[in-house]
């Protein structure tokens, strides 16, 4: 069966700090792959996706970045986190056109 | 451009009773549809999907939404509400994809769902 994994759960930084979150998923090959970010009543707002490795597309202006060094391996990162990249961070993937996205269960970022 | 818009960021309803989360899009093309819940401090679980095969669409936990392209709703129903149905739910749509690929989810702003004895 296919799996998300995203780690850590939670993250407390300081601003100016780096960042690097981790998802992996397992039981399947080429996902495509996704970072959202998530805030209060504003539903959900995609960073990154990546339909192959090394290949990565942004979808906002941002402090982040993003990277897939792997097929089924998907990094999110700052050099230098910023107050506002303070939310919960969720990895998604799937299976082709207009198939449905499964999450892992996120990362609550609290930046001090 | 394709948009989805919930009708009521939070519904409270009885233990028992009928459940109503409204689900409205707009989109240029066909749509695929989604619907999913989040419970605290968790990731998204896909509830149920509308890929142009049947208009009604039955899910997971007892759920179901039906298509209604002449109201371009998608409103996700549950006859008899139980404690454990407490969560955010999310609809969204998918018409496009992305550049090289991928696939262009636009979500709704969310609907917290309350369940009271």
């Amino acid at each position: 069966s296919q799996t998300i994994h995203q780690w850590p759960a939670t993250l407390v930084q300081p601003v100016g700090s780096p960042l690097s979150l981790e998802c992996t998923v397992e039981g399947t090959s080429n996902p495509n792959l996704y970072w959202y970010r998530q805030a209060a009543g504003r539903g959900l707002q995609l960073l990154f996706y990546s339909i192959g490795i090394d290949q990565i597309s942004s979808e906002v202006p941002q402090n982040l970045s993003a990277s897939r060094p792997q097929d089924r391996q998907f990094i999110l990162s700052s050099k230098k986190l910023l107050l506002s990249d303070s939310g919960f961070y969720l990895c998604a993937y799937d299976q082709g056109r207009n198939q449905p996205q499964h999450f892992g269960d996120g990362t609550r970022l609290s930046i001090l | 451009a394709q948009s989805v818009t919930q009708l009521g960021s939070h519904v409270s309803v009885s233990e028992g009773a009928l459940v109503l989360l409204r689900c409205n899009y707009s989109s240029s093309v066909p749509p695929y549809l989604f619907w999913y819940v989040q419970y605290p401090n968790q990731g998204l679980q896909l509830l149920l999907k509308y890929t142009s095969a049947a208009t009604l669409v039955k899910g997971i936990n007892g759920f179901e939404a039906e298509f209604k392209k002449s109201e371009t709703s998608f409103h996700l129903t549950k006859p008899s509400a139980h404690m454990s149905d407490a969560a955010e739910y999310f609809c969204a749509v998918s018409d496009r994809g992305l550049t090289g690929g991928g696939n262009k989810l636009t979500f709704g702003t969310g609907t917290q769902l309350k369940v009271e004895l």
